[in-house]
């Protein structure tokens, strides 16, 4: 158990749709990182928050979007769901910026139909 | 364009032999390198991570190298074990000031088999 939690483990929804994913990081670490894997992409960097802000982005399509809350939680929003959106989406924290070592959730698996 | 890349999709190694998992990359502004394991249906569990400082780093049965000329990286596992069996991702950060770290590229993986 990495400490980061992720909700839903599962979704099915469908084309044009709007989901969001929800990840608490791990005890005190203060950045989360969303990452995708898909079966022909791999795992793919996403976006970066680090307490609140965003610090780094990735190749995130401009219908995602994400935030950190206060309480460091975070959120990926997902909306105009195509076909090829699904994927596992996982949620990552780590104490600082450094990445030095990133703790991965168990992911939140999409599929949109 | 495949920035790191780890070109054996898979490998089969007998118990208590070495497992050795190679990786490469292409981008000299990458400076921190990570192994990565996964089971299905889990998140990705860090292993072990090397600075571009290094050129080898250990811990336990798990020892990372680092080729910089050769923009080549490699993880051994020594002694192998039934339940190293898993797929391993490589990953790269750094570059741009700092601010890319976290922004982790990883490889499209090796799949690990150790038979008993």
């Amino acid at each position: 158990d990495s400490g980061v939690t992720q909700t839903p483990k599962h979704l099915i929804t469908a084309t044009g749709q709007r989901v969001t994913l929800r990840c608490s990081p791990r005890s005190g670490d203060l950045s989360v990182y969303w990452y995708q894997q898909s079966l022909d992409q791999g795992l793919q960097f996403l976006i970066q928050y680090y307490n609140g802000e965003e610090r780094a982005k990735g190749n995130i399509l401009e219908r995602f979007s994400a935030q950190q809350f206060p309480d460091l939680h975070s959120e990926l929003n997902l909306s105009s769901l195509e076909l090829g959106d699904s994927a596992l989406y996982f949620c990552a924290s780590s104490f600082d910026l450094s990445g030095n070592t990133i703790y991965f959730g168990e992911g939140s698996w999409l599929t949109v139909v | 364009d495949q920035q790191v890349k780890q070109n054996s999709p898979s490998l089969s190694v007998q118990e208590g032999r070495i497992s050795i998992l190679n990786c490469d990359y292409t981008n000299s502004m990458f400076d921190y390198f990570l192994w990565y394991k996964k089971y299905p249906a889990e998140g990705p569990t860090f292993l072990i991570s090397i600075s571009s400082i290094k050129d080898k780093n250990e811990d336990g049965r798990f020892t990372v190298f680092l080729n910089k000329s050769a923009k080549h990286l490699s993880l051994h596992i020594v002694p192998s074990q039934p339940g190293d069996s898993a797929v391993y991702f490589c990953a790269a950060s750094g570059g741009a000031g700092g601010t890319s770290y976290g922004k982790l590229t990883f490889g499209q993986g090796t799949i690990l088999t150790v038979h008993p």
